[in-house]
């Protein structure tokens, strides 16, 4: 089985704080991506990586940036965090491969920035 | 410009009754789609892509190129169906990104 495991499940930030967000997963999977969940706007890719070391931005890159250091783990980093940015965030895994694209997330992490 | 469209934010059927959640794209190549399903307190998991064209929980989709659409039908629902229900398209020239519709919310009344 896939596991796909988030640092923190829940988060309370001050504005301005940095915030640092870890996913790890165990089976060897190239591409991981992190994305927001909003009610009502579905899943929103922040960034993706498809490698070590590179990252590709998402749809909503602003206000943030990624590490990839090491094929399991891709952090996200919250540089100076603000309230816009309190929601639900999940983190994701897949091979770079045809046939195999399926997505595995992680449980999330509700960030709530006061 | 690529998009998925799920048009009713929220969707409510008794238990036994037909369930269809509308999934439409906007495309121009050869699309791959998928739904994924997120019930209370799980995370989001893959429920089926419309290359496998197989019945999962008793849930199928077929996709309609000329309709672009991809909707999502169960013949007699269930209490455990009741979940937020998410379309998703990859494009041939995507890396493997997913374009994501906003979700629907199924509730299944007893």
């Amino acid at each position: 089985d896939v596991k796909v495991t988030q640092s923190s499940r829940y988060l309370v930030k001050r504005t301005g704080e940095k915030v640092f967000l870890e996913c790890v997963q165990d089976m060897d999977h190239e591409n991981m991506f992190w994305y927001r969940q909003d009610p009502g706007l579905g899943l929103r890719l922040i960034y993706f990586s498809y490698d070590v070391k590179m990252k590709e931005k998402g749809d909503i890159p602003e206000g943030y940036s990624v590490s990839r250091e090491k094929k399991e783990r891709f952090s996200l980093i919250l540089e100076s965090a603000s309230t816009n940015q309190t929601s639900m965030y999940l983190c994701a895994s897949s091979l770079w491969a045809s046939g195999q694209e399926t997505q595995y997330f992680g449980p999330g992490t509700r960030l709530l920035v006061l | 410009a690529q998009r998925v469209t799920q048009p009713e934010k929220l969707l409510s059927v008794f238990k036994g009754a037909p369930v269809e959640l509308k999934c439409n794209y906007s495309y121009s190549g050869s699309p791959e789609l998928f739904w994924y399903v997120q019930y209370s307190r799980q995370r989001l998991q893959l429920l089926l892509r419309h290359i496998s064209r197989e019945s999962i929980k008793g849930f199928t989709a077929d996709l309609n190129k000329g309709e672009t659409s991809f909707h999502l039908k169960k013949p007699f629902a269930q209490e455990e169906d009741s979940a937020m229900y998410y379309c998703a398209l990859m494009a041939s020239d995507s890396n493997y990104q997913l374009i994501w519709g906003a979700g629907t919310k199924l509730i299944i009344k007893p």
